[in-house]
């Protein structure tokens, strides 16, 4: 069973408004990823981190940032929400460098109304 | 560029028979592949992996998946359905080094009829 908490798990705010999502693991795992995932949509990746300090920008163009302060810890911000932004956010991590076994989060479902 | 398609976007079967989901993947090297599983709010699931060895590869909840090389596929299998079965199963391939990423497909809705 994999240990990565995402809170909250959902959400519902008014447009302009900042917000972070959370999302951490116990794992000691050094990459973390962000996925967005539209209702019966296929995953897309939106931010990954190789570790502390890293942050990369995924396939897919997003508002969002993130950062990477602490191993176990990977928030995902968004500065000024939109509606477009509704959608669920998917937060995942994984050990080794060659073999991308990813762990998942529950995911946070965001409304931006 | 690797790419992953799930070509049954929705299926359905009864309880006690079987299934298979299909997959098919382009990738230009030897691909890692995963199938993964989500319930209706929650995160994804690892149900199985290959990375190589024998092709036929053991996962959890009584699944199984065959890695065909000549055909590009590795198709998920099952010889009889719960109903606790009915999920979302997501396809993915990854690459052997540290670069590459997991591709997703765009998944298949399994329903499952009492």
């Amino acid at each position: 069973e994999a240990d990565i908490y995402q809170t909250p798990r959902y959400l519902v705010i008014g447009t302009g408004k900042k917000i972070t999502l959370e999302c951490s693991q116990t794992m000691g795992h050094d990459k973390m990823y962000w996925y967005q995932q539209d209702p019966g949509m296929e995953l897309h990746l939106i931010h990954y981190s190789y570790g502390v300090n890293s942050t990369e920008k995924g396939d897919l163009s997003s508002e969002s940032t993130v950062s990477r302060i602490r191993t176990e810890h990977f928030p995902l911000t968004l500065e000024s929400a939109r509606p477009s932004h509704t959608s669920q956010y998917l937060c995942a991590s994984s050990e080794a460098l060659f073999q991308e076994t990813q762990y998942f989060g529950p995911g946070t479902r965001l409304l931006v109304l | 560029a690797q790419s992953v398609t799930q070509p049954d976007i929705h299926i359905t079967v009864s309880e006690g028979a079987s299934l298979e989901l299909r997959c098919n993947y382009s990738y230009g090297a030897t691909p890692y592949l995963f199938w993964y599983v989500q319930s209706p709010g929650q995160g994804l699931q690892l149900l199985l992996k290959y990375f190589s060895g024998d092709t036929l590869v053991q996962g959890i909840k009584g699944f199984e998946a065959e890695f065909k090389r000549s055909q590009s596929s590795f198709n998920l299998r099952k010889p009889s359905v719960h109903w606790s079965d009915a999920a979302e199963y997501f396809c993915a391939v990854g690459g052997n080094n540290a670069g590459n990423m997991l591709t997703f497909g765009g998944g298949t809705r399994l329903m499952v009829k009492p």
